[in-house]
């Protein structure tokens, strides 16, 4: 049964900080999304992995995957206010339909 | 396009009523999905389709069922509705490797 870990659980920062999001999972997979909720909305898709080293970055989001330690990482660089929000991390099952499973995500919050 | 369409937005049920929420995809995709959210917590897979007449359960099924009749519409049904049930559902429809999400349900039951 694929599992998947996210840490921290929520997370508060100071605007201009880094900091790191970690996804665990527990067994083989293909691919690994990162999602973003606003508070009362749907999930915004920001990075699809699809093999290991892969490496994405968008703004000031970047996210890769090492699919050996089973482990990704959403890096934040120099947050801001705007980036509060709360980040999912969503596994792949290999072979059949695409499904996923998520981590129960983390809770940005940016403060000045 | 439009993409992942549900309705209702909001709903609130008694106990033991029973509704159907309603999923349309616009893009022509196989697979659709139903997934629960819970305050606080990651999507949970109710359902899950790969074509017209084809359905099978996810991780968390009792208490739901599903049809499939045609490419683009993939309904939800809850038969008699429980306050565990009280979710926010999303239906999503994939073509690999992208998943792309409705705007959600937001359901009470009370």
């Amino acid at each position: 049964e694929l599992k998947v870990e996210q840490n921290p659980l929520f997370l508060s920062m100071q605007e201009g900080k880094n900091y790191t999001i970690y996804c665990n999972y527990s067994t083989t997979s293909d691919r690994l999304y990162w999602y973003r909720q606003d508070p009362g909305k749907s999930l915004e898709s920001l990075f699809v992995l699809l093999s290991n080293g892969a490496v994405k970055q968008e703004g000031r989001l970047m996210a890769s995957l090492d699919t050996k330690a089973r482990l990704s990482t959403l890096h934040i660089t120099a947050a801001v206010h705007d980036l509060s929000a709360t980040y999912f991390c969503a596994v792949g099952h290999t072979g059949t339909a695409s499904k996923l499973t998520f981590g129960t995500g983390t809770r940005l919050q940016v403060t000045l | 396009n439009a993409g992942v369409t549900q309705t209702p937005k909001f709903r609130i049920l008694k106990i033991g009523q029973s509704m159907t929420l309603q999923c349309t995809q616009d893009m022509n995709h196989n697979y659709m999905y139903w997934y629960r959210q819970d305050p606080g917590m990651g999507l949970k897979l109710i359902y899950y389709s790969v074509g017209a007449g084809i359905t099978d359960k996810g991780e968390v099924p009792n208490g739901y069922n599903v049809s499939r009749s045609t490419t683009e519409d993939f309904p939800l049904r809850l038969e008699l509705a429980a306050p565990s049930q009280t979710s926010v559902y999303f239906c999503a429809s994939s073509y690999w490797p992208e998943a792309f999400f409705g705007q959600g349900t937001r359901l009470t039951v009370v």
